[in-house]
């Protein structure tokens, strides 16, 4: 079946530490991939996509992800995290007319 | 201008009310969506207008029923709601129905009584 995963429910991390979150999807072909951030009670935010080419992408924020096929994995990244990152973030598939959100990953800055 | 706005923000309603959501977007897209979400939970899609004509429903209930009067505007007209109703409700629009990137508004915070 095809499908978007996200591994981590929650993570911590330290202010001005390093962040990777996971996502992984199961479809047959390359589709879109964006990240997308979400403040409690908000709208969804879009820090990146990949649609083809450079399979490194950079985003606001500070943020960046890698597309590797092999993995079918689309990982986000931040070299530091600020306070202000806490949130809600949501890995999401485009492919034919669907749009597919990940369950989310939510993330808490330590201070 | 990559803004899409929704109105209201918050509304409350009874079970036997009327109501409508509305939402507006002027970066020319033409495809437009309505999500649901819950707490905690990804948003859940409900409707896709591809050139105002209603393209894709994921088997929502008929007390939703969405609305889209030209390319900029959708609305979705709510109509004996049920408790379990309350939600965030969020619009997006894309430049076209097909993989491409969905811009989001902020939503619009339901409480059905």
């Amino acid at each position: 079946a095809q499908s978007v995963t996200q591994p981590d429910i929650h993570i911590t991390v330290s202010e001005g530490a390093s962040l990777e979150l996971r996502c992984n999807y199961s479809y047959g072909a390359t589709p879109y991939l964006f990240w997308y951030v979400q403040s409690p009670g908000q709208g969804l935010q879009l820090l990146l996509k990949y649609f083809s080419g450079d399979t490194l992408v950079q985003g606001i924020k500070g943020f960046e992800a890698e597309f590797k096929r092999s993995q079918s994995s689309f990982n986000l990244r931040k070299p530091s995290v600020h306070w202000s990152d806490a949130a809600e973030y949501f890995c999401a598939v485009g492919y034919g007319q669907n749009f597919v959100f990940g369950p989310g990953t939510r993330l808490s800055v330590l201070p | 201008d990559t803004e899409v706005t929704q109105t209201p923000k918050h509304l409350v309603m009874g079970m036997t009310n009327k109501k409508s959501l509305k939402c507006e977007q002027h970066m020319g897209h033409r495809a437009m969506y309505w999500y649901k979400q819950k707490a905690k939970k990804p948003p859940e899609l409900m409707f896709v207008y591809s050139y105002e004509k209603l393209s894709i429903n994921e088997s929502v209930p008929s007390r939703f029923s969405p609305e889209c009067p030209n390319s900029s505007l959708l609305n979705l007209h709510l109509h004996a709601l049920q408790p379990e109703d309350s939600a965030l409700y969020l619009c997006a629009s894309s430049p076209r129905v097909a993989q491409e990137t969905q811009y989001f508004g902020p939503g619009t915070r339901l409480l059905v009584l």
